[in-house]
């Protein structure tokens, strides 16, 4: 079964809103990594957040973590028609080993 | 900078055919990765191997062999293909140890008939 399930399934917004994507997860965790899929392309690491931060920026991207309540979050400020993609969590559960488990994603799609 | 090359990028197969999927990265990485992926399933691991000499199955290894060739080299086999195993697919690789971020290839879309 899947480690991570993203919510909305899917998200439209207007060039320069915000667009939040949350992930939750059901077992302890190392990491979670957010990524992004351009349509018909590989997967592109976004962010790391180890399981002992809570929060973590890289450029305009925001990621929180919540251990408590096994969730995450993907905060895209300022959005730009580039950003129209799918989104994936994955993580790397506790006792796992060296493997990533990802979600369902949320397709993203950012309008002129 | 090549990263992870995936061979070939589109195949179409009749049922029962075989087939083996090249992946090579050129990171030096430890780890390396098949995953497919299907519509509203997101990236389902196949297998992997944690490092040169070592691989383990992940969440989908049935009607799948793979080979850890040397460092750079990791390919998966299908050796009597079926219509369920239509997908893509996705090699990547990374570090190794505490898993990092992964590199992916570009992928290969196939086709079962």
């Amino acid at each position: 079964s899947q480690q991570g399930e993203e919510d909305p399934q899917a998200l439209s917004i207007q060039e320069g809103e915000n667009a939040t994507m949350n992930c939750s997860y059901k077992t302890s965790i190392n990491n979670l990594q957010w990524y992004r899929q351009n349509s018909g392309r590989g997967l592109v690491h976004l962010i790391l957040i180890r399981s002992n931060e809570r929060e973590k920026h890289s450029g305009r991207l925001r990621v929180t973590l919540d251990t408590s309540k096994k969730s995450s979050s993907l905060l895209i400020t300022a959005s730009r028609a580039a950003d129209t993609a799918s989104y994936f969590c994955a993580t790397v559960f506790t006792g796992g080993g060296n493997k990533l488990t990802f979600g369902t994603g949320t397709q993203l799609k950012v309008e002129l | 900078n090549a990263g992870v090359t995936q061979t070939p990028k589109f195949q179409v197969l009749k049922t029962g055919q075989s087939m083996t999927l090249q992946c090579a990265q050129d990171m030096n990485h430890n780890s390396m990765y098949w995953y497919r992926q299907d519509p509203g399933m997101g990236l389902r691991l196949i297998y992997y191997s944690a490092s040169e000499g070592t691989t383990d199955k992940g969440e989908v290894p049935n009607g799948y062999n793979v080979s850890r060739l040397n460092k750079r080299e990791f390919s998966l086999r299908l050796e009597s293909a079926a219509p369920s195993q239509t997908s893509v697919y996705f090699c990547a690789s990374s570090e190794g140890g505490q898993i990092g971020k992964l590199f992916f290839g570009s992928g290969t879309q196939l086709s079962v008939l």
